[in-house]
């Protein structure tokens, strides 16, 4: 069965610019999550959605950032007025239930801010 | 402060060694420790540690929790070029978010 999927692969932007990142999850699984992995370092949890409320976003760096998911499925995360710092892969994860579920990942979205 | 250390960060083996990688935690409510193996971008799962002293195995990879001295290890026997990868650690915060380490990364060379 189809993985995660995350679009677009790679993302480059000037700075100051407004991107939106999608991730797909395995179909049928209801937690979703968004992580950010920085060169060198693990992946830091960003948000967590239980269906389509955000059930932790304790992760989200600052207001800039937010997320969506409207249907219980997709999930659109959204940057405005980027910043050089926020450079790095986004990683979008699904689970069946959340909880102690096993999460899978996707390929991420490299994002790149000039 | 919770957090999850690993050790080495870095490692270079031969093809055909065996390789231990550790990673110890703090943690007030810990629930399963998680290993994943990261080649390009994607984390992809290898094991969930609950309960401690019981060895997960899976090929050459196998895995154990010592939840008394708050470590677990990461075995992976008769390498192979195809194991370079960035190995991560990881645990449940909250039953949600997982908590990762750094990661350790290995390459194996012909």
């Amino acid at each position: 069965g189809a993985g995660v999927s995350q679009t677009p692969s790679n993302k480059v932007t000037e700075k100051g610019k407004y991107v939106e990142l999608r991730c797909d999850p395995i179909s049928g699984h209801t937690a979703l999550y968004w992580y950010r992995q920085s060169l060198g370092q693990g992946p830091e949890f960003l948000i967590y959605f239980q269906g389509t409320g955000a059930a932790d976003d304790s992760g989200l760096p600052n207001d800039r950032f937010f997320a969506v998911r409207p249907e219980g499925s997709v999930s659109t995360l959204k940057i405005q007025r980027t910043e050089r710092g926020d450079s790095a892969v986004y990683l979008c994860a699904s689970s069946l239930g959340g909880g102690l579920d096993t999460q899978y990942f996707g390929p991420g979205t490299r994002l790149t801010v000039l | 402060e919770d957090k999850v250390v690993q050790s080495p960060l870095s490692l270079v083996v031969h093809e055909g060694d065996t390789v231990t990688l550790n990673c110890s935690y703090e943690v007030t409510n810990f629930r399963s420790l998680l290993w994943y193996k990261q080649e390009k971008k994607a984390p992809t799962f290898l094991f969930m540690l609950t309960s401690s002293g019981i060895e997960k195995k899976s090929g050459r990879l196998s895995s154990i929790l010592d939840k008394k001295e708050l470590f677990s290890i990461l075995n992976i026997t008769a390498t192979q070029t195809g194991d370079s990868a960035i190995y991560l650690c990881a645990y449940y915060q909250a039953g949600t978010a997982l908590i990762f380490g750094k990661g350790t990364t290995l390459s194996v060379s012909s």
